[in-house]
């Protein structure tokens, strides 16, 4: 069955700091994987997804990159936070094709400080 | 691209009535549409869909309607247990690559 993991589950960073959250897909092959950001505990808003090893969509300019290293592997990352980076992130995979929907990750709050 | 609102932001049910949540969506060519349950600190996680070419799904307690004419589809949930409150999200994809979410529900199951 597929899995997938996430990590860490909290993390409180300083403003200035670097960012990266990993996740990672176990059991399947080729999926479409995502980062969402929900700020306030409420509304999802998609960050980056991608489709294939190196190729990232980003959906929202902001301080945050994506990179997708191995097929099933994908990192968010910051060079400097800020304070409005606070949120709590989610990781979400799909197989490919229409019509499945997401299986997303525990997700990890981030706090900047 | 696709809009999606949600209707109500919170609600509050007594144990055992029914929960029945509203999305609507602004392209027609919109053609899957999950529902999603998030408990808190957790991830999202799907707890029911359908797709345009059916007009209802039921699992046990929980069903969802769609109506393409008017673009709109709804969650309804029997029988409320105090575990099934969480915030639930709808979503509406046209590709199956991107999903568009609703701005969540807040539901309350009071004992």
């Amino acid at each position: 069955s597929q899995t997938i993991h996430q990590w860490p589950a909290t993390l409180v960073q300083p403003v200035g700091s670097p960012l990266s959250l990993e996740c990672t897909v176990e059991g399947t092959s080729n999926p479409n994987l995502y980062w969402y950001r929900q700020a306030a505990g409420r509304g999802l808003q998609l960050l980056f997804y991608s489709v294939g090893i190196g190729q990232i969509s980003s959906e929202v300019p902001q301080n945050l990159s994506a990179s997708r290293p191995q097929d099933r592997q994908f990192i968010l990352s910051s060079k400097k936070l800020l304070l409005s980076d606070s949120g709590f992130y989610l990781c979400a995979w799909k197989g490919q094709g229409r019509n499945y929907g997401y299986t997303f990750g525990s997700g990890t709050r981030l706090t900047v400080v | 691209g696709e809009n999606v609102e949600q209707h109500p932001s919170t609600l509050s049910v007594q144990e055992g009535d029914s929960a029945v949540i509203k999305c609507t969506y602004s392209d027609s060519a919109s053609n899957y549409f999950p529902w999603y349950k998030q408990e808190l600190g957790k991830g999202p996680q799907l707890i029911i869909d359908i797709r345009s070419n059916v007009g209802e799904k039921k699992d046990q307690r929980i069903a969802v309607t769609l109506n393409k004419t008017a673009k709109h589809f709804s969650l309804h949930i029997t029988e409320t247990q105090p575990e099934d409150s969480a915030v639930y999200f709808c979503a509406a994809s046209i590709t199956g690559n991107q999903f568009y979410f609703g701005t969540g529900t807040s539901l309350t199951v009071i004992p």
